[in-house]
């Protein structure tokens, strides 16, 4: 079944300000993949992380890995428009997604 | 580079008709998997296969019957619709247990 719980469901922000979205498991992940969803498109891979305590960058989007491997975060830094989507987490050897972070930004 | 190839992108049936959508990578991928997507469900795991002529069930597998004959073609059945199948539905491939999926545009069917 599904391994990972994805909060908060849903995030309103003003535009210039930051995002973060969590992803928890109960048990230790091999690895932990991230995806995009832009409306009315399809998921799309963002990253995916392996090590313990891992953090990775693109841009203004950090992605972080926890120590016991149990848990992940990604943080947008002062959002913009272009970052609307929901956001999706996926536990990386598996077929189960999280229930995702829907993010509007508002200009 | 075609990637993963879904077919109808949109389509409306009746309650009690049966319908394949298709899906067809052209990525020499393993693994293959069916979602549905409903407002705020997220993505549901309707099935999925590790290889050619290997499936198996995900989370809501009731109503859909699925076949892996090639590598390439993973068509996801309809035996009789009901409007509780109203869904955006999308396809998935990845080439090993532990890699990124890629997935196709999505099929959107209303069943009325």
């Amino acid at each position: 079944g599904q391994q990972v719980m994805q909060i908060p469901q849903y995030q309103h922000v003003q535009e210039g300000e930051d995002f973060t979205t969590y992803c928890n498991s109960s048990t230790t992940l091999s690895n932990i993949q991230w995806y995009k969803q832009r409306p009315g498109g399809h998921p799309v891979f963002l990253i995916q992380l392996v090590k313990s305590g891992e953090v990775k960058k693109q841009k203004r989007l950090t992605f972080q890995f926890g120590e016991a491997k149990k848990n992940s975060s990604l943080h947008i830094t002062a959002t913009q428009t272009t970052d609307v989507g929901t956001y999706f987490c996926a536990a990386g050897n598996q077929f189960y997604f999280g229930t995702g972070t829907s993010l509007t930004v508002i200009p | 580079n075609a990637g993963v190839t879904q077919t109808p992108k949109f389509q409306v049936l009746k309650t009690g008709q049966s319908m394949t959508l298709q899906c067809a990578q052209d990525m020499n991928h393993e693994y293959m998997s069916w979602y549905r997507q409903d407002p705020g469900m997220g993505l549901r795991l309707i099935h999925y296969s590790v290889g050619a002529g290997i499936t198996d069930q995900g989370e809501v597998p009731n109503g859909y019957n699925v076949s892996r004959s090639t590598t390439e073609d993973f068509p996801l059945r309809l035996l009789s619709a009901a409007p509780s199948q109203t869904s955006v539905y999308f396809c998935a491939s990845r080439g090993q247990h532990n890699q990124p999926q890629h997935f196709g545009d999505g099929t959107r069917l209303s069943i009325l």
